[in-house]
């Protein structure tokens, strides 16, 4: 069956570096996202990618978050410059169709910011 | 067992008895509802989906309920086994390219 995978699945970063999350969508898939979820915390939107560019994004994806699809499979969330708050499962999701259809989402990456 | 009110973070069931969680939604204008369920350290599994047209969807074992009028969901898990032990997630979408997820129930299947 078809997944969406993640990597890595824990990421342990200082405050102020850099990190890049990545995901491999469903490999039919147009659709992609990036959720997060604090721990105990409900899933938070981020960000939705379709044909190459940002479809819409939250509060929470301010400057210091970019994504991009660099190749064919590959999607990835990039934090430029880590804060503690931004501790937490980062989980990607990619669906077939805009958002009327079920989304599937990745194990994710839990993202420790020390 | 049952969560009453619009939600409570927690349910406990005897197994084999039926649950239902229940969820409010925010937006009237949402036309898309999803169930999900998370286990322990993964990520969110569909379960049901319903659209606003409709008031009743059944899959295998769970039942998808919708109220426009009050804006409640529930999900109805008949014969609850030890493997639904979970948290449940209700999900509306809030326009093309987005989920507004709940803030779940975890739900706790007693032998």
């Amino acid at each position: 069956e078809p997944e969406v995978t993640q990597t890595p699945s824990h990421q342990v970063t200082q405050m102020g570096q850099e990190v890049i999350l990545r995901c491999v969508p469903i490999s039919n898939h147009l659709y992609f996202y990036w959720y997060r979820q604090i721990l105990g915390q409900k899933v938070e939107f981020l960000v939705s990618f379709y044909n190459n560019e940002i479809s819409e994004k939250s509060e929470i994806f301010d400057d210091q978050f970019s994504v991009e699809r660099p190749d064919g499979s590959n999607f990835t969330l990039k934090i430029r410059s880590t804060k503690l708050e931004d501790s937490a499962m980062y989980f990607c999701a990619s669906g077939s169709q805009a958002m009327n259809t079920e989304a599937f989402f990745g194990q994710g990456t839990r993202l420790t910011v020390v | 067992g049952e969560s009453v009110g619009l939600h409570l973070p927690t349910l406990s069931v005897q197994e084999g008895d039926n649950s239902i969680i229940n969820c409010a939604y925010s937006n009237s204008a949402s036309d898309y509802f999803i169930w999900y369920k998370q286990e322990s350290g993964k990520g969110p599994q569909f379960i049901i989906d319903i659209r606003s047209n409709m008031d009743k969807r059944q899959g295998q074992r769970v039942t998808v309920l919708l109220n426009k009028t009050v804006k409640h969901l529930s999900l109805q898990i008949a014969a609850t086994q030890p493997g639904d032990s979970a948290v449940y997630f209700c999900a509306e979408n809030m326009g093309d390219y987005k989920l507004s997820f709940g803030a779940g129930t975890t739900v706790t299947v007693r032998a």
